[in-house]
């Protein structure tokens, strides 16, 4: 199985800052990845897919990067609405897993 | 609207079988595969498995293989999951999900707590 290790696991940051979450795999994923965004009591929503793929609806304020095994979610500019817990995952192959999650905070 | 609800679930006695569903609306159900992921309380994602379109294939997370099956109705438009020999460890909410590029939209959940 693929292992997918997220990492800060809690960050806090301040309002309009740019913000970093990284996703690493235990094995080349070729960009089959996805990030999740939970907020409190919430399921979980698609923000991004296959790495760069703004979901529908999605602010432009978020972004993906990546290859191979290192991938990045990085908001532009935080806004008190993205407090929420972040996961990644991947679909390169089954059985598809997920990285622990990030919970994000506004300091 | 896309739409996936849940339901089925509640309290269950260890070592009891549940099925949940998951009635889909809004979308063309047969054209896309379809997941299920759990969440245990306080508790990051899991993902359970996922089928295709026709059911023709079905994948699982390995350690679940033996003890959730899952399934669909195409005519209902609904999808399925059959938990046995539940165990304390399978108490989660258990979330369905649309696979397309990556899963675009899912259920509010339903909640599933393992309890004698």
């Amino acid at each position: 199985d693929i292992q997918m290790t997220q990492s800060p696991s809690f960050l806090s940051a301040s309002v309009g800052e740019r913000v970093t979450l990284s996703c690493k795999a235990s094995q080349n994923i070729n960009k089959y990845l996805d990030w999740y965004q939970q907020k409190l009591g919430e399921a979980p929503k698609l923000l991004i897919y296959n790495t760069n793929n703004l979901h529908t609806g999605i602010p432009s304020r978020f972004s993906g990067s990546g290859s191979g095994t290192d991938y990045t979610l990085t908001i532009s500019s935080l806004q008190p609405e993205d407090v929420a817990t972040y996961f990644c995952l991947q679909r390169n192959s089954w059985p598809l897993t997920f990285g622990s999650g990030t919970k994000l905070e506004i300091k | 609207e896309v739409k996936l609800v849940e339901s089925g679930g509640g309290l269950v006695q260890p070592g009891r079988s549940l099925k949940l569903s998951c009635a889909a609306s809004g979308f063309s159900f047969n054209d896309y595969w379809m997941g299920w992921v759990r969440q245990a309380p306080g508790k990051g994602l899991e993902w359970i498995g996922e089928i295709n379109q026709d059911s023709s294939t079905i994948n699982y997370t390995p350690s679940l293989k033996d003890k959730f099956t899952i399934s669909r109705d195409n005519a209902q438009n609904t999808l399925y999951l059959q938990m046995s020999k539940l165990g304390s460890e399978d108490t989660a909410i258990y979330y369905c999900a649309r696979g397309s590029w990556g899963f675009d939209y899912w259920g509010q959940g339903v909640m599933v707590t393992v309890s004698s």
